[in-house]
């Protein structure tokens, strides 16, 4: 069983929806959680960093992260066609120890 | 202020060659780590330095080695190249200091190995 688990999709949806992402994880040790977003052909972008559990917002982005039920995920409002791309969740235990432990990504379309 | 710069971007290479791949950190960065992304297994950690020494390994054979220099830019080598090594390979830096204070994990673009 891997670590963090995440449904690869691909999803797709329309213009200005609600989309949502998640992720699952076994390891009780992960402080730390990433959301990253990644073009073709192009390295991970940090989007979103939250620290144990509860939401974080930045502008049409919303990371919430439960820890007693080790659930991830990202929301994504009045989406956008520039959204379309692969969304990768990560974990991390500490830092001083930076392996990031990450979802297998899910590929987002979003259809004008 | 510059992102994580990594060289090669493209590269062909031949089995049982070696290749030796680049990362110059975000200035002030003194975290360097690796990654190998491939279709079939994702994004995967190899290992991480700071200050010029291993801190963590992943799951990977020896033929994948690493090293970090005096002003934080690493490389890492990989010997005796075979096909399943054709990857995209991802350097990451962090500063120094606990997340909590913002401080997180930014990725480079990549270096494109193919093995032929």
């Amino acid at each position: 069983q891997k670590e963090v688990e995440q449904d690869p999709g691909p999803l797709s949806v329309p213009e200005g929806a609600i989309v949502s992402l998640n992720c699952t994880y076994s390891n009780s040790a992960f402080q730390y959680f990433m959301w990253y977003r990644q073009y073709s052909r192009k390295g991970p972008e940090l989007l979103m960093y939250t620290y144990s559990s509860g939401n974080k917002e930045d502008g049409r982005f919303t990371a919430q992260v439960d820890k007693s039920s080790k659930y991830i995920s990202l929301f994504i409002r009045d989406s956008q066609p520039s959204d379309s791309a692969t969304y990768l969740c990560a974990s991390l235990e500490n830092f001083g120890n930076e392996k990031l432990t990450f979802g297998t990504g899910t590929r987002l379309t979003i259809i004008p | 202020k510059a992102g994580v710069t990594q060289t090669p971007r493209y590269l062909i290479k031949t089995r049982g060659q070696q290749v030796t791949l680049s990362c110059s950190p975000i200035s002030g960065h003194r975290s360097v780590s690796w990654y190998q992304q491939t279709p079939g297994q994702g994004l995967q950690f190899l290992f991480e330095y700071f200050s010029e020494t291993q801190r963590n390994k992943g799951n990977f054979p020896g033929r994948f080695s690493g090293r970090q220099f005096s002003n934080s830019r690493s490389e890492m080598n990989v010997s005796t190249l075979e096909l399943g090594d054709s990857a995209l390979y991802l350097c990451a830096s962090s500063p120094e200091g606990t997340a909590y204070s913002g401080n997180t994990i930014y990725f480079g673009e990549g270096s494109w190995l193919t093995v032929v």
